[in-house]
Order: C-alpha cells, then sequence, then structure tokens
C-alpha cells in the first residue's frame, strides 16, 4: 500500500489565490522530505527540500515566498502555492526516504494543481 | 554536476518482447540508483533500487544492472506485457541516504497487444 499520501490529488483554484498541498507519511517519521514539480512529458524537477524543526532548502531559481513550505511534524510537511498564477499550473509531488541507510525513496501520488 | 540521460525518449514494442531500457549518468560517484514507473497523472512507483556496491537487482520480470564506472545501468523486461505501458525514470544519489535524487527524463514504453 501507499507508503507517502498527499492531499488533494487535484485542486482548481483561480488566479491570486492560495492552495495547499499536505504531503503524509504512513507509518514511518520523515525529518525530511522532498517537493517536485512535473510538467506535460516532463521529468520531475526538485523545488525544495522540507525540514522538520527548519527553513526548507529551495533549489536556485524557485521563490521561497511564493512557495512556502511548513515541515509541521515528523509525518506532515506542506507545500503552499500563494498568489497562485496559470503558469504555476502543473503537477507537483512530494518525497520521503525510507527510514534507514538504504537510500531509497518513497513518493506520493500527486497533485494537480490548475490555475484559471 | 550530476546529468541523467535516458534514450531513446520513447519506445513501442510487441507484446512478448523482452527489453532493455537504458540509463546513463555523468558522474560515477554515486550513493545508489533507482528505477520508477510512472503511470499518466500519477506518482512514481519505485521498481528496483541498487546500492553503488551492488551490480544488479531482480524483481519478477524486471532486472536492474548498475555498472558505476561507465555511468551506466540497464532495466530489463522480460516478456513484456501492455500492462507494462508507463514511463520508466532512473535516478541517482550522489550520496548520503537522504541526498537529492537526479532523474533522467524517462522512457515511454507502449507494449502492442
Amino acid at each position: 500500500g501507499a507508503v507517502v499520501s498527499q492531499h488533494p490529488s487535484w485542486v482548481i483554484c483561480k488566479s491570486g489565490t492560495s492552495v495547499k498541498i499536505e504531503c503524509r507519511s504512513l507509518d514511518f517519521q520523515a525529518t525530511t522530505m522532498f517537493w517536485y514539480r512535473q510538467f506535460p512529458k516532463q521529468s520531475l524537477m526538485l523545488m525544495a527540500t522540507s525540514n522538520e524543526g527548519s527553513k526548507a532548502t529551495y533549489e536556485q531559481g524557485v521563490e521561497k515566498d511564493k512557495f512556502l513550505i511548513n515541515h509541521a511534524s515528523l509525518t506532515l510537511s506542506t507545500l503552499t502555492v500563494t498568489s497562485a498564477h496559470p503558469e504555476d499550473s502543473s503537477f507537483y509531488i512530494c518525497s520521503a526516504p525510507k527510514p534507514g541507510q538504504s537510500g531509497e525513496q518513497y513518493f506520493g501520488p500527486g497533485t494537480r494543481l490548475t490555475v484559471t | 554536476k550530476q546529468e541523467v540521460t535516458q534514450i531513446p525518449a520513447a519506445l513501442s514494442v510487441p507484446e512478448g518482447e523482452n527489453l532493455v531500457l537504458n540509463c546513463s549518468f555523468t558522474d560515477s560517484a554515486i550513493y545508489n540508483l533507482q528505477w520508477f514507473r510512472q503511470d499518466p497523472g500519477k506518482g512514481l512507483t519505485s521498481l528496483l533500487l541498487i546500492q553503488s556496491s551492488q551490480r544488479e537487482q531482480t524483481s519478477g520480470r524486471l532486472n536492474a544492472s548498475l555498472d558505476k564506472s561507465s555511468g551506466r545501468s540497464t532495466l530489463y523486461i522480460a516478456a513484456s506485457q501492455p500492462g507494462d505501458s508507463a514511463t520508466y525514470l532512473c535516478a541517482v544519489r550522489p550520496g548520503g541516504a537522504n541526498s537529492k535524487l537526479t532523474f533522467g527524463k524517462g522512457i515511454t514504453l507502449s507494449v502492442r497487444p
């Protein structure tokens, strides 16, 4: 079964509004989670690393004030797209490392965001 | 900077064929390599994980190999089925269990009945 969940699975919002996406690790704790976005027929682009108890680390070119990340607990990270624009429409996916040293990543099912 | 390449971008084969999907990476100093499957509009499903010290991993009809020195990995799919149709991505992790993955662009596989 799924070990990382995302909510909502899809969302439509109007330009200028904000939308929050949740990422939860199920039955395990994750001090680190990763947020990706994916454009149609493109690969995943890492946006930021979410760290429990400290600030997120953003990749170059990603606006931290636009994409707010909060790692509220050891099982929950949220991504808030603020003042959304149509160009923010994309598929957002989170991941969490499997506990231990294997380095395996579990990925969530993704959230389809459409900004009208 | 690590770069991961998957060629071709798309592949169409008849059902029953054995096939090989290729992945190459520029920096051989990796912690592990992971193959994923992605169905349209869905998240990623982990298929196989190969640690840097390993040469291959097998799961059912799938076999993944790793040659770090040449910067290559292959995903072998035996007796392909229409249900195998999906996009297959490989990703490498540079160092440490929580370090960032670098993804290839994926290979979209279509298995014709």
